[in-house]
């Protein structure tokens, strides 16, 4: 079967990094997208990789290795309004869209 | 209006009522989506319409019924749903086309089934 693996919550500081992970088993590869989605309101895109390596958008970066089936969502100097839950989703072989359950982000001051 | 409208934010109702979800959207997408959200786990697709014609259909009960008028707006229509299918429903549009196929999500509509 399919499957998308993040953690369900992490905690981390203000002002501070964090790592998000997501790993992934599913048919085929077209892409891993990351959304972010505060409590109550729509999710919202962050950013998309198909290629391996990292892209940088600002103080959000997301990483992809398609061999380890691998990536990660890298947050820094972070803010209070980054507490939000973060999603990996993977495009599959039939540009199907397969989602992780998110991670809960708890930023404290 | 921008982006993806959902109405109502939320709906309580019983398992005899009949309800209907609003979703639309103005940015020209030409594919429409229902998304079901269920605390702590992963988005499941219900629905996908393409160009007004549905495309998907994952194996939803059918006391859920999907409805596009046209490339703007969609419905789903609820009716003796069952306590379990309390959940946060998601609509989104895309300009469904192969690779960076990006949604746009409404905030969606939180339903209480008692």
């Amino acid at each position: 079967g399919q499957n998308i693996d993040q953690p369900t919550e992490m905690t981390a500081t203000e002002g501070a990094i964090v790592q998000i992970n997501c790993t992934y088993q599913t048919s085929g590869f077209n892409g891993l997208f990351w959304y972010q989605q505060h409590a109550g309101e729509a999710p919202t895109f962050l950013s998309y990789n198909v290629l391996d390596g990292l892209e940088e958008k600002g103080r959000f970066s997301s990483f992809l290795s398609r061999s380890k089936g691998y990536s990660y969502l890298l947050l820094k100097e972070l803010q209070m309004k980054d507490s939000a839950s973060y999603l990996c989703a993977v495009m599959d072989s039939n540009y199907q869209l397969i989602w992780g359950a998110g991670t809960k982000l708890i930023i404290k001051p | 209006e921008t982006g993806v409208t959902q109405t109502p934010r939320h709906l309580v109702m019983g398992m005899t009522n009949k309800k209907s979800l609003k979703c639309e959207q103005h940015l020209g997408h030409n594919a429409m989506y229902w998304y079901k959200q269920s605390a702590k786990k992963p988005l499941e697709l219900m629905f996908v319409y393409s160009l007004e014609e549905r495309v998907e259909n994952n194996s939803v009960p059918s006391r859920f019924s999907p409805e596009c008028p046209n490339s703007s707006h969609l419905f789903l229509h609820l009716h003796t749903l069952q306590p379990e299918d309390s959940a946060l429903y998601l609509c989104a549009s895309s300009q469904k086309r192969t690779g960076a196929n990006v949604l746009t999500f409404g905030a969606g509509s939180r339903l209480t089934v008692l």
